[in-house]
């Protein structure tokens, strides 16, 4: 069946730092892809999408490619600061009979240090 | 930015009882979700509702659970009789329509003793 696999964390980082954070998808057809992301205490909240290949979401300094021939959507940020740190999820949006789901990666925690 | 409040924050609960998580979803909404994530596990989805009926549920959303939006403004989750193994965050998220993004809320932790 559909679905996502991403990288084990955690991650820390110094502030600065370049973060990668990478996720593969399995999936009949071509999902629209999602980064959300939970800072403590809150709910998951969107980061960035892409609806088809080679699309490039982006947003707060974050990107990810679609990438259809590797099934990636790698997450990246040039330059982290401290207030990145959160849980990072990757995730694809699955449309079948009229309804739709979001399937999700395990989460990625992300610490990064001043 | 609306938001997607959800209550009681945490929930400490003895097995075979029953509880209702409780989520007030933004208020123009028509589709909504319960998710779950059991620790260090998938998030994982539940059950999808829209136009008071369920439209889509997981083989997770078996008789043990229901859910309900009884006034129009709140939406529930119910576990008739709860297991250890439901113990979990469980997350309610909401949408305008199909194909827009998600708002979650910041979830209940639920812990099954």
């Amino acid at each position: 069946g559909d679905s996502v696999t991403q990288m084990e964390g955690p991650v820390t980082l110094s502030e600065e730092a370049f973060l990668t954070i990478n996720c593969t998808y399995t999936a009949t057809g071509y999902p629209s892809l999602f980064w959300y992301v939970q800072y403590p205490g809150e709910g998951l909240q969107l980061l960035l999408k892409a609806t088809k290949a080679d699309d490039k979401g982006s947003n707060k300094g974050f990107e990810a490619t679609y990438r259809k021939e590797t099934t990636s959507f790698h997450l990246e940020k040039g330059s982290v600061q401290v207030s990145d740190s959160a849980v990072y999820f990757c995730a694809l949006l699955l449309i079948a009979g009229g309804s739709e789901k979001l399937v999700f990666g395990k989460g990625t925690k992300l610490t990064v240090n001043p | 930015e609306p938001e997607v409040t959800q209550t009681p924050s945490h929930q400490v609960t003895q097995m075979g009882q029953e509880v209702i998580l409780r989520c007030v979803p933004i208020s123009n909404h028509l589709y909504f979700y319960w998710y779950r994530q059991i620790l260090g596990q998938k998030v994982e989805f539940l059950v999808s509702f829209y136009n008071n009926e369920i439209s889509e549920k997981s083989e997770i959303f078996d008789d043990q659970f229901s859910v309900e939006r009884p006034d129009g403004s709140n939406f529930t989750l119910k576990i008739r009789s709860t297991k250890l193994e439901d113990s979990a965050m469980y997350f309610c998220a909401s949408t305008r329509q199909g194909g827009e993004k998600l708002f979650f809320g910041s979830g209940t932790q639920l812990s099954v003793l």
